[in-house]
């Protein structure tokens, strides 16, 4: 079947460093997002990568291993702004989206 | 997990005509259902929110007249796409809060095409 995981919460301090994982089996593979989440709000996209390697946009960059169905999200100089959930989505082989539970991200002063 | 189904999955159609959407909680109820639209590589855009047994709550910018939205279970919402024209084509994602609220979850996407 297509699954995706993701942890469920982590947390962070500001200013620090933390990587979101997400494992990712799925019926062919178009390419993996993701979005950023604030609490009753639309999820904003981050980021997209198909091809293997790190894609860097500012304080976020995002890496994909096609190989090992895995990604992440790594943040960096975390501010207290980047506290929302975190969700991983893979796009399978009819362009269908299988969507992570998300990650809740709690950043602390 | 908690799983939304979204039929069809994909859907070609001729300018004019109307297509309908359908979006499930499988395994839970939702009072509260969302109706998104992307476009490549950008964020979901909120068209608006489905609530059981009331009128949806369109975003602005959002034709209610056209994008007709029916809450009629805890867990069936449809979009219906009036007279659709080429611009309409998008990808259309839907979403289902949990009657605790707490957890919200997507479906898969329906690719939608008019010629």
């Amino acid at each position: 079947g297509q699954n995706i995981d993701q942890p469920t919460e982590m947390t962070a301090t500001e200013g620090a460093i933390v990587q979101i994982n997400c494992t990712y089996q799925t019926s062919g593979f178009n390419g993996l997002f993701w979005y950023q989440q604030h609490a009753g709000e639309a999820p904003t996209f981050l980021s997209y990568n198909v091809l293997d390697g790190l894609e860097e946009k500012g304080r976020f960059s995002s890496f994909l291993s096609r190989s090992k169905g895995y990604s992440y999200l790594l943040l960096k100089e975390l501010q207290m702004k980047d506290s929302a959930s975190y969700l991983c989505a893979a796009m399978d082989s009819n362009y269908q989206l299988i969507w992570g539970a998300g990650t809740k991200l709690i950043i602390k002063p | 997990g908690a799983v939304v189904s979204q039929h069809p999955s994909r859907v070609i159609c001729k300018s004019g005509t109307s297509v309908k959407i359908e979006c499930r909680s499988l395994d839970f109820q939702a009072t509260t259902m969302f109706w998104y639209r992307q476009f490549p590589k950008q964020s979901l855009m909120l068209m608006a929110t489905s609530n059981e047994g009331s009128k949806a709550t369109y975003e602005q910018g959002v034709e209610k007249d056209k994008f007709l939205i029916n809450h009629a279970s805890l867990t069936l919402s449809t979009l219906t796409v009036t007279s659709a024209h080429p611009e309409d084509s998008s990808f259309y994602i839907c979403s289902a809060r949990t009657l605790a609220g707490d957890e919200q979850f997507f479906g898969p996407g329906t690719r939608l095409t008019v010629l």
